[in-house]
């Protein structure tokens, strides 16, 4: 159990165009989503924390008007990069954890290539 | 300072040795979780293994056992008889505070494991 879906799982577009990323859990409902960026061979940033009906609370030095969370419902968290630029190129990936104390599943990630 | 250290940036260690992963951590909190996770090449996150900071045995799955020494604050990832698939990057990481405060977890920078046949 525990699977944690992200789609897509790799986007090329062009600068200025915004990106959606789903993360889903398929088998469990999450009360928490977590949004992570990756730069080749380091650690995972952690963006923002999402709870299901409410505003994410965002780390700091990560734009909330660069990248919008939803957080919807108990197994959907969108991450999107509003007018995504080069810099923005990054592998993205998603975690969710059932609850308190429970490790965090992760999705298996979006590699976004902006031109 | 640093809330989670892993000295190793890389190893390499012969098929069906074991290895041993360092991390250090370092939190003022008693209440606090250890994680690992494995990242393959292809960037998944494939968690192994969590103790926490009350449990009074170490933790183990399979071939994962977790070494923990609350008083030295290090939780070092022991796999045993290693198998080629285990060549990865290996990420410790650390949850602060009680149950239900935040789930927020910090990562440490990783140690990339090649296991040579």
């Amino acid at each position: 159990g525990a699977v944690v879906s992200q789609h897509p799982s790799r986007v090329i577009c062009k600068s200025g165009t915004s990106v959606k990323i789903e993360c889903r859990s398929l088998d469990f409902q999450a009360t928490t989503m977590f949004w992570y960026r990756q730069f080749p061979k380091k650690s995972l940033m952690l963006m923002a924390t999402s709870n299901e009906g409410s505003k994410a609370t965002y780390e700091q030095g990560v734009e909330k008007d660069k990248f919008l969370i939803n957080h919807a419902s108990l197994t959907l968290s969108t991450l999107t990069v509003t007018s995504a630029h080069p810099e923005d190129s990054s592998f993205y990936i998603c975690s969710a954890t059932r609850g308190s104390n429970q490790p965090q599943h992760f999705g298996d990630g979006t590699r976004l290539s902006i031109l | 300072a640093q809330k989670i250290t892993q000295t190793q940036p890389g190893m390499f260690v012969q098929e069906k040795e074991a290895v041993t992963l360092d991390c250090t951590y370092d939190t003022s909190d008693p209440s606090y979780g250890l994680f690992w996770y494995k990242q393959p090449s292809s960037g998944e996150m494939i968690f192994l293994i969590y103790q926490g900071s009350y449990d009074q045995q170490n933790a183990t799955e399979g071939r994962y056992s977790l070494n923990f020494q609350k008083a030295r604050k290090s939780a070092n990832l022991v796999i045993s008889a290693s198998q080629l698939g285990d060549s990865a990057m290996y990420f410790c990481a650390m949850r602060e505070g009680p149950m239900g405060r935040d789930d927020k977890i910090i990562f440490g920078k990783g140690t990339r494991l090649h296991i040579l046949p």
